[in-house]
């Protein structure tokens, strides 16, 4: 089967660092995405691993352990814009890249 | 705007009813997604083409569900005998032709159905 673990909502102050955790039990592994997600808006890309290790651009900063089945999501200087929905999404093996399984997302609340 | 596009952007309908969605992918995207999203959900995957192929469908695509795309550009994903329990956010995603297992899917803004 595949399950996919965010924490629901979290709150965070503007200009602080926040961590979004995910953690996955998937068929196979193929990748991982993390997306932003205003709210009525389109989902939109912000990292991908497929390897151990961190991957930064930016304030955005995201990491993978295959063999812990975890992800984290680093967000830093936290702005007001930020508040939205952050999901996690795997990328299965079988298939050839066909789809992704999301979880439900983390509702971030920047606040002043 | 080069980016997904999709029409209408609102429909409310009665139970019973039928309605056809449309999804305009970024151009030179051959992989077409549909995926639902309910309130406080992720995105679930409902189907997947690769040119005008329908490749893969999930089993939440009930018979009452049928996608197409005919030229292998836009496509449609229609919904008869609409149900309550059909009212979500219906989103199209598209994916460039490469192998680049990189290569992200980027979204549309969605259909947000609802039922009476």
């Amino acid at each position: 089967g595949q399950n996919i673990d965010q924490p629901t909502e979290m709150t965070a102050t503007e200009g602080a660092i926040v961590q979004i955790n995910c953690t996955y039990q998937t068929s196979g592994f193929n990748g991982l995405f993390w997306y932003q997600q205003h709210a009525g808006e389109a989902p939109t890309f912000l990292s991908y691993n497929v390897l151990d290790g961190l991957e930064e651009k930016g304030r955005f900063s995201s990491f993978l352990s295959r063999s812990k089945g975890y992800s984290y999501l680093l967000l830093k200087e936290l702005q007001m814009k930020d508040s939205a929905s952050y999901l996690c999404a795997v990328r299965p093996l079988s298939g050839g890249y066909n789809k992704l399984i999301f979880g439900a997302g983390t509702r971030l609340a920047v606040h002043p | 705007d080069t980016g997904v596009s999709q029409d209408p952007r609102h429909k409310i309908t009665k139970r019973g009813q039928n309605v056809t969605f449309r999804c305009d992918p970024i151009s030179e995207h051959n992989r077409l997604y549909w995926y639902r999203q309910t309130l406080g959900q992720g995105p679930e995957f409902l189907t997947y083409f690769q040119n005008e192929a329908q490749l893969e469908k999930s089993r939440l695509l009930s018979d009452r569900f049928s996608a197409e795309r005919p030229k292998g550009s836009f496509s449609t994903l229609e919904i008869q005998r609409t149900e309550q329990g059909d009212s979500a956010m219906y989103l199209c995603a598209s994916r460039h032709k490469g192998l680049a297992e990189t290569d992200t899917q980027y979204f549309g803004p969605g259909t947000r159905l609802t039922v009476l």
